[in-house]
């Protein structure tokens, strides 16, 4: 089955530090992918997409066919980062629904 | 626009007791989804809907769970009986016809004592 996987559950950097969350896709077609981050006390909602190739927050997302990954980078996490990130795929077929990874929850300390 | 609504924000039951969640998506938008998110499994599809037909309820963890979508404007999730196991936030989200944009609800947080 088509799965996409979050290695990490939690994660903590400084401030000012590189952030890498780490994304990894089992698809042998074309992959859509996303990530999703819900802030506290906030509702889920899309961060980027793939296709697009755009930087948001200062994140930023490679699709990586070769090592099938889709990490999200950050060179500066700031405090305001703290978040659970999902990484999503969609899933084959016309039904286009989203299957979600476990997530990760960053800590970016001060 | 309020966005994807839902309601309540928190229920708390006993085991056994009936359990509506209802959700009012986005006004355009022609796909609805119901999550559930526990820490154990994280974020899971329950269920979704396109023009107020269900799709695909693969997700739905068993015959006590049951979703409708009258109509354009509305959905609700119902779990009948409840169990402790159900307890966690349930998620609508709703998306336009590129589905892969889902906006999300603020969830309802169930608790089933």
């Amino acid at each position: 089955a088509q799965r996409v996987t979050q290695p990490e559950k939690l994660l903590s950097v400084f401030k000012g530090a590189p952030v890498e969350l780490k994304c990894n896709y089992s698809y042998s077609g074309s992959p859509e992918l996303f990530w999703y981050v819900q802030y506290s006390r906030q509702r889920l909602q899309l961060l980027l997409r793939h296709i697009s190739r755009e930087s948001i927050k200062g994140f930023t997302a490679d699709l990586n066919k070769g090592e099938t990954s889709f990490h999200l980078k950050k060179p500066f996490a700031q405090e305001e980062d703290s978040a659970m990130y999902y990484c999503a795929h969609v899933q084959d077929g016309s039904a286009r629904q989203l299957t979600f990874g476990s997530g990760t929850q960053l800590t970016v300390l001060p | 626009d309020a966005g994807v609504i839902q309601s309540p924000r928190h229920e708390v039951t006993e085991m056994g007791q009936e359990v509506t969640l209802r959700c009012k998506p986005i006004s355009g938008h022609d796909y609805l989804f119901w999550y559930r998110q526990t820490m154990m499994r994280g974020l899971e599809l329950l269920i979704y809907f396109n023009n107020n037909v269900p799709i695909d309820d693969s997700g739905m963890p068993e015959d006590r769970f049951s979703a409708k979508m009258p109509n354009a404007s509305f959905s609700t999730l119902k779990i009948q009986p409840s169990e402790p196991r159900d307890s966690a936030v349930y998620f609508c989200a709703s998306s336009a016809p590129a589905p892969e944009t889902q906006y999300f609800g603020p969830g309802t947080r169930l608790l089933v004592l």
